[in-house]
């Protein structure tokens, strides 16, 4: 069975304080890892999508970087705006368009 | 932009009504979605679409139903809502391209409570 694993659930950071967000997974035959960001009382909105291992996308303090087993979401220098949930999701070859989802990591970045 | 616009953010329906989520999408995708969003448990996915009158279950379909008779258009429907169908219902769509890897473009929800 397919399984997403987000970690940390929470992080609470700094501004200026970089740090990553996990995201673990294990599925029959990848076909994409996507990140979205989801701020309170709205829908996810897409950051990245990666393809293969070795994989990197970049958009403004945000970095997505992609292994066999995992991918990470590194912030680098976060401001406060950058408060806000990041879910990781999976498509699977068998799963057609549909996207498997983690939990999510709330993060809140303080002045 | 796409946009995917849901008709309700709130609503508040009593035990045993039949409830309908409606979702309206304006840039011609093939595909959409209705999953559910709750704490400690994230996104689950109810059923999909990927073309009119198609549907396909998700992995917790029990207690709704679909319907898809307009390509812009998803209905979810709740034959007689529970109280552990209180949730938040996200809406999202996609196009078919050819290639499965196309992200989700997803509405900004429907808050629902049965009570």
């Amino acid at each position: 069975e397919d399984q997403v694993t987000q970690s940390p659930e929470a992080l609470r950071l700094q501004e200026g304080e970089s740090s990553s967000l996990n995201c673990s997974y294990t599925v029959s035959g990848l076909r994409g890892l996507f990140w979205y960001r989801q701020d309170p009382g709205k829908g996810p909105e897409f950051l990245f999508t990666l393809y293969s291992a070795g994989e990197e996308k970049e958009k403004e303090r945000l970095k997505a970087t992609l292994t066999k087993k995992e991918s990470f979401l590194h912030i680098t220098a976060p401001k406060p705006e950058d408060s806000a949930t990041y879910l990781c999701a999976v498509q699977a070859g068998n799963s057609g368009y549909a996207l498997n989802f983690g939990k999510g990591t709330s993060l809140l970045v303080t002045p | 932009d796409v946009k995917v616009t849901q008709s309700s953010r709130y609503l508040v329906k009593r035990t045993g009504e039949k409830v309908f989520l409606e979702c309206v999408q304006d840039m011609d995708h093939e595909n959409m979605f209705w999953y559910r969003q709750d704490p400690g448990l994230g996104l689950r996915l109810i059923y999909f679409s990927y073309d009119v009158k198609m549907k396909e279950k998700g992995d917790i379909p029990e207690g709704y139903s679909v319907s898809r008779e307009k390509k812009e258009r998803f209905s979810l429907i709740l034959e007689s809502a529970s109280t552990n169908q209180t949730s938040m219902y996200l809406c999202a769509s996609s196009p078919w391209g050819g290639s499965y890897n196309s992200p989700l473009h997803f509405g900004n929800g429907t808050r629902l409570t049965v009570t």
